[in-house]
């Protein structure tokens, strides 16, 4: 079975700190994504990457970025914490043109 | 652009019933058509895959249909369980080149009660 690993399933930080957010998968999919999900906005994708140290930008870019030094891990990074960054974040892999799968998400609160 | 909707409104049916949730969407139509089911607090699970060029696709008691002339998919769950509680999200597959693109929709929550 695929396995996606986020580093933590809960998270407080203080607004302008640097948050790192580390997602790992162990089949070798090319393709890793990072998205947000709030009540009533549905699952929005951030970056996503369809390989080692390649990256695109998704729908909401804007105060992220992201790393992908190995294939196995994808890192999402918040610059500088706002409020409103508080959200479920959620990674995904897939291989190319295949359904994704999912970790099970870090709820991440800025105070 | 390409927009999605899903029933907003939870559906509540009694267990043994045939759950049906509807995906519509806007413009052009998907190469491929997903669905997805969402436990409280946990990422999204795939369930099936519909390429555009069918009709229906099956898995067990799960049968999703899409039809690119009312641009709609349903999904189905036959003989329903209370274990099929869950929220049910519907992703089309934008995929161009390396432009790996799904537009989710909100998702519909599904209670099925014993």
């Amino acid at each position: 079975d695929v396995k996606v690993t986020q580093s933590s399933r809960y998270l407080v930080k203080r607004t302008g700190e640097k948050v790192f957010l580390e997602c790992v998968q162990d089949m070798d999919h090319e393709n890793m994504f990072w998205y947000r999900q709030d009540p009533g906005l549905g699952l929005r994708l951030i970056y996503f990457s369809y390989d080692v140290k390649m990256k695109e930008k998704g729908d909401i870019p804007e105060g992220y970025s992201v790393s992908r030094e190995k294939k196995e891990r994808f890192s999402l990074i918040l610059e500088s914490a706002s409020t409103n960054q508080t959200s479920m974040y959620l990674c995904a892999s897939s291989p190319r043109r295949q359904p994704q799968h999912f970790g099970d998400g870090t709820r991440l609160s800025i105070l | 652009s390409q927009k999605i909707e899903q029933n907003s409104e939870a559906l509540n049916i009694q267990e043994g019933k045939t759950a049906t949730l509807t995906c519509n969407y806007t413009n052009y139509s998907p190469a491929y058509l997903q669905w997805y089911r969402q436990d409280p607090g946990r990422g999204p699970v795939f369930l099936l895959l519909i390429r555009e060029n069918e009709k229906e696709k099956r898995k067990e008691r799960l049968k999703v249909t899409f039809d690119t002339t009312l641009k709609q998919s349903l999904f189905h769950i036959t003989a329903s369980q209370p274990a099929d509680s869950a929220t049910y999200l519907c992703a089309l597959d934008m995929t161009a080149g390396n432009n790996r693109k799904l537009i989710w929709g909100l998702g519909t929550s599904l209670a099925v009660n014993p």
